[in-house]
């Protein structure tokens, strides 16, 4: 089973930051969240990920609560073509074990 | 630097039949991972290759069997085909024991089972 949780479905305008909150509140010392996106059920895309520091690259931002009980990723400026389905998966990086997908956020950026 | 690649993108089998798909893993990657995904669900994990060994393996029965070869390729194979088959099978690449590593998806083949 997936150590996630994350809301069914979101929207945002177009233009605004979309925030992707979610919950893992087993998570254990060594494990890192990551992020990953599917858009018309393509292959899913990495975007981030990250252990306990808050992470930016050029797609995203990844903020992890202090108890790393729970992450927001953030996209800074939305555009249509970040609609896509976004997965928040915990795993130990290091060891290049299965990544166990839960159902995800489906977000929408509405023009 | 090319991507995780598989082939073929889309294929459509009959009942019973056998199928083989393919995947290239990013270059540097020596761990190849199969995964199939329902329309409407996430991606499930099927097996992981690792120095030509199945190393890890999900909830799948043995209709489902794969190879790596020594330049890190995979295949996947399923037997006697049913029509619940049906799906995009992912195949994913990384460097194994490497800190922070990251797991890279292909686009995935789209199978169909009639």
């Amino acid at each position: 089973d997936a150590k996630t949780t994350q809301p069914t479905s979101m929207d945002c305008a177009e233009g605004r930051a979309a925030n992707l909150p979610c919950n893992h509140s087993t998570i254990s010392g060594n494990e890192y969240v990551y992020w990953y996106r599917q858009i018309h059920s393509q292959g899913p895309q990495y975007i981030i990920h990250g252990l306990k520091n808050n992470e930016t690259n050029e797609m995203a931002s990844l903020i992890i609560t202090e108890d790393r009980k729970s992450s927001t990723l953030i996209l800074p400026h939305a555009t249509l073509r970040d609609t896509a389905v976004y997965y928040c998966i915990v795993r130990v990086a290091g060891l290049a074990q299965k990544l166990v997908f839960g159902q995800g956020t489906r977000l929408t950026i509405n023009p | 630097d090319a991507g995780v690649t598989q082939s073929p993108t889309h294929l459509i089998k009959t009942r019973g039949q056998q199928v083989t798909l393919r995947c290239s893993p990013k270059s540097g990657h020596d761990t190849v991972s199969w995964y199939q995904q329902a329309l409407g669900q996430g991606p499930q994990f099927i097996f992981q290759y690792y120095e030509e060994e199945e190393r890890q393996r999900g909830n799948f029965p043995d209709r489902f069997s794969g190879h790596q070869f020594p330049n890190y390729s995979s295949e996947l194979n399923v037997n006697a085909l049913l029509l619940g088959d049906s799906a995009l099978y992912l195949c994913a690449s990384s460097r194994d024991r490497v800190i922070g590593n990251t797991i890279y998806f292909g686009e995935g083949s789209w199978l169909t089972v009639v």
